[in-house]
Parts: structure tokens; C-alpha cells; sequence
């Protein structure tokens, strides 16, 4: 099992660009989780799904969307990128809600 | 809005025990304590959790108090590759979806010395 995949895993953006965070896990969990994590921080959920077709907001969705057609695959999709976003992403997944979360290992992204 | 307190670092003697400490005062009853590392800035990797009895696993182990308002996490033999970001997390539940979710603090870096 490659276990949750991200792409890319470096990226810079101008101010006010668009992009797609790709994360894809291959052991079948229904639980998805994007978090990110500023220099010297904890990591803060984002959004997380509990399953294909159902997505909800953590605790900093905004300037973020996600959406969940697959079981395997939960995009984070920044729109109007904005310097505050310069941070690292982290995709993570688990079989339920009462098990472990299983990490990616990130994508670095800056905004410049 | 963390709801845990770890010191900023730590070092250790290679093959010493050793000993994380975390405070968690204002945890819940149903509200789990987990430990997650971080090596490298690659992504958290999960060690240990309980609620309110001591743990053991293959990687370290888990003391709660029994006010649980603090924890230790040990890590019994201490390697160079122990070396990383230690989160002692609590996991709160997320009411109207029936999941959870992690509560990190700032981790406490783990030292360990040849």
C-alpha cells in the first residue's frame, strides 16, 4: 500500500492564483482530514469528509473547498490564493472515527 | 484554543528512557489523549492513545494520571531516530457529524544525544 499520497509537493503561487491539492489514499477509509501546519505550529483542521459525497468545515475553511466523489481521492482547492495561506498541508485519512489518522507528507506551499 | 501544554524541548541520552510530559487540564471525560510525532516535517506519525488507563505498545508507552488532567508519554530506549516533534493531542468530538477531531499544541522537540 503507498498509503495517502499528496501532490505537489512543493508549490509557489502569486497572490489571487488558483490551485488544487491532490491527496488520494489506497487502504479504503471513509474518514479524509486536510490540515495545515504554520512555521513552528500545531496543525489546525481545515475540512475533513466522512465518507464519499460528504464534506464539512473544521476550524479554518475558509479561503479553502473540498470535495469527495471518490472514496480514495479529497482534493483541497485554493481559490484567490492570499500570502496567509503560506503554509504546509498535510492530508490525512482513517477506517472510522474512533481509529488513528494515517498522514501524507504534505505539500509545502508559499504565496508570494 | 489548545487544550494541551508540552515544554517547547527536550533532551535525551541515546538509550535512556524518555519521558514527555504533557498537561491537559481542562480534558473532558469522554476525551481521548494521543501521541503523534513528527520527523523531519514529514507527516505526524501516530505512537499511542488512551483515555484513562496506562497504554503500552511496541513504541512507547502511555501514563495518565488518574485525575487525567496530564499525561507521559515514555519512550523506553531512546534512539538517534527518535529524534523529532512530539503532539500530545486531545480528541475532541465534532457533535454534528458524529467524527472527531485533533486538538494539537505546539509539541515539545525531542533531542536525542549520541
Amino acid at each position: 500500500n503507498a498509503g495517502v499520497t499528496q501532490t505537489p509537493k512543493f508549490r509557489i503561487l502569486k497572490i489571487g492564483q488558483s490551485m488544487t491539492l491532490q491527496c488520494a489514499q489506497d487502504m479504503n477509509h471513509n474518514y479524509m482530514y486536510w490540515y495545515r501546519q504554520d512555521p513552528g505550529m500545531g496543525l489546525k483542521l481545515i475540512y475533513y469528509s466522512v465518507g464519499a459525497g460528504i464534506t464539512d468545515k473544521g476550524e479554518v475553511p475558509n479561503g479553502y473547498n473540498v470535495s469527495r466523489s471518490t472514496t480514495e481521492d479529497f482534493p483541497l482547492r485554493l481559490e484567490l490564493a492570499a500570502p496567509s495561506q503560506t503554509s504546509v498541508y498535510f492530508c490525512a485519512s482513517s477506517y472510522s472515527s474512533s481509529h488513528e489518522q494515517f498522514f501524507g507528507p504534505g505539500t509545502r506551499l508559499t504565496v508570494l | 484554543d489548545a487544550k494541551t501544554t508540552q515544554p517547547t524541548s527536550m533532551d535525551c541520552a541515546e538509550g535512556r528512557a524518555a519521558n514527555l510530559p504533557c498537561n491537559h487540564s481542562t480534558i473532558s471525560g469522554n476525551e481521548y489523549v494521543y501521541w503523534y510525532r513528527q520527523i523531519h516535517s514529514q507527516g505526524p506519525q501516530y505512537i499511542i492513545h488512551g483515555l484513562k488507563n496506562n497504554e503500552t505498545n511496541e513504541m512507547a508507552s502511555l501514563i495518565i494520571t488518574e485525575d487525567r488532567k496530564s499525561s507521559t508519554l515514555i519512550l523506553p530506549h531512546a534512539t538517534l531516530r527518535d529524534t523529532a516533534v512530539y503532539y500530545c493531542i486531545v480528541r475532541v468530538p465534532l457533535v454534528a457529524s458524529g467524527t472527531y477531531k485533533y486538538i494539537f499544541g505546539t509539541g515539545t522537540r525531542l533531542k536525542v544525544l549520541a
